[in-house]
């Protein structure tokens, strides 16, 4: 079966260390995107890849950073610059980046800071 | 900056009722799609809309751009049904991967 896959679905962690979100997809998708979801908010594009080896900041990027080594990952690092890193995180793709491209979305990673 | 607004954010109705959500949004375009996330957290696509009318079994998504206003529209609802659905719109980008700008959702509880 195609699709995303997000790992692990619940995550805790101490104040002040860094932290990997892993997001694998093998739907050959050339575009892949993270998001963070609060309560009470929508959710904002925290980093996007449209391909291999590139990446572009979103709207929320400080404290976090990405990789794209390959198609099908996009690793997220919470970092611990990041203020308010207790969060659900979703990873998405796209066959491309394109404005007519529907996006794929991960189950999520619900991490809690303590 | 585009601004998503969803209503209404609560929404609790009995089984067999039909169900409206709304979607206003203050910029251009290029889609709009209406999401579902069940209480697990994961999201699943419903449709994605540029123009007119779409329909999927029970659920029917229809998009006005003139008035930058979509509706998703639920008939003979059920509790299975109930989730946050969420407005989303990718402005028009000429290409680029920017990723889309989410409404806060609308929590809808259908009781038996």
């Amino acid at each position: 079966d195609g699709g995303i896959t997000q790992s692990p679905k619940y995550l805790f962690r101490k104040e002040g260390q860094n932290v990997t979100l892993s997001c694998e997809q093998n739907l050959n998708h050339d575009a892949m995107y993270w998001y963070r979801q609060d309560p009470g908010q929508g959710l904002r594009l925290i980093y996007y890849s449209q391909i291999v080896n590139d990446f572009q900041k979103g709207d929320i990027a400080e404290g976090y950073s990405v990789s794209r080594e390959k198609k099908e990952s996009f690793p997220l690092t919470v970092t611990s610059a990041q203020k308010n890193p207790t969060a659900f995180y979703l990873c998405a793709s796209s066959i491309g980046g394109g404005d007519y491209n529907e996006q794929f979305f991960g189950p999520g990673t619900r991490l809690t800071v303590l | 900056k585009n601004e998503v607004e969803q209503s209404p954010q609560n929404l609790t109705a009995q089984e067999g009722e039909f169900i409206t959500i709304n979607c206003s949004y203050s910029v251009g375009i290029s889609a709009l799609h209406w999401l579902q996330q069940h209480p697990g957290g994961g999201i699943v696509s419903l449709f994605m809309l540029s123009s007119g009318k779409k329909k999927h079994g029970r659920l029917i998504a229809t998009i006005n751009i003139q008035e930058k206003h979509s509706s998703l529209h639920i008939t003979a609802s059920h509790p299975r049904d109930s989730a946050v659905y969420i407005c989303a719109v990718r402005v028009y980008s000429g290409g680029g991967a920017d990723g889309l700008t989410f409404g806060k959702g609308t929590h809808l509880i259908i009781q038996p």
